[in-house]
């Protein structure tokens, strides 16, 4: 079976500052791995994906992530956050070849200015 | 950019009422998703349908539930009973033909507020 832990409901950074939101998986195969991203009142949009090849990806508004199968880990960062990069994070697992996606608990990230 | 969308937006019912939540996948799509998001909880996984059948489902997608593929472009989640704990927001999410990388695209979601 599949699972997520995202340690850290809430993580607040100041404006300019790394942005470091962590994120484990257990899978008894391959997975893919992904994190998207809510911002209020709307939808889920894809920030990047790993499903195999390198393991450093990297995603839309200076996010990346990268996988570490030692680590069963594929932490998100962005090395300057900026105050419209508040938003709620998923980071999410899909065991290749089975279909839905198993997400986390969520990380809500606060930028203050 | 082709999106999934969603309706209604938000919709409140009695308890005990039926709901029929709609979407629109992205068109060339062939897996469709409904997911849902108790207020300040997880994203959990409700059902996958393809080839009009449902190919996966959770503990959660009890009798109360029903899926459905009605016209060839609508994707629609039925609750045939709703109880206050269904009070939710609903996501729909469609993947494509393309080799399976597992990504979703979602629409904006359904919130079902039941009284």
């Amino acid at each position: 079976a599949q699972s997520v832990t995202q340690l850290g409901s809430h993580v607040s950074v100041s404006e300019g500052a790394l942005v470091l939101l962590r994120c484990n998986y257990s899978s008894s195969v391959p997975p893919y791995l992904f994190w998207y991203v809510q911002y209020p009142n709307q939808g889920l949009q894809l920030l990047l994906k790993y499903t195999t090849g390198a393991t450093l990806v990297k995603g839309i508004n200076g996010f990346e992530a990268e996988f570490k199968k030692s680590e069963t880990s594929f932490h998100l960062t962005k090395p300057s956050a900026h105050m419209s990069d508040a938003a709620e994070y998923f980071c999410a697992v899909s065991e290749a070849g089975r279909r839905a996606l198993t997400f986390g608990s969520g990380t809500r990230l606060q930028v203050q200015p | 950019e082709p999106e999934v969308t969603q309706t209604p937006s938000h919709q409140v019912t009695q308890m005990g009422q039926e709901v029929i939540l709609r979407c629109v996948p992205i068109s060339n799509h062939l897996y469709f998703y409904w997911y849902r998001q108790i207020l300040g909880q997880k994203v959990e996984f409700l059902v996958s349908f393809y080839n009009n059948e449902i190919s996966e489902k959770s503990e959660i997608f009890d009798d109360q539930f029903s899926v459905e593929r009605p016209d060839g472009s609508n994707f629609t989640l039925k609750i045939r009973s709703t109880k206050l704990e269904d009070s939710a927001m609903y996501f729909c999410a469609s993947r494509g033909p393309v080799a399976n990388t597992g990504e979703l695209f979602f629409g904006e979601g359904s919130r079902l507020t039941v009284l």
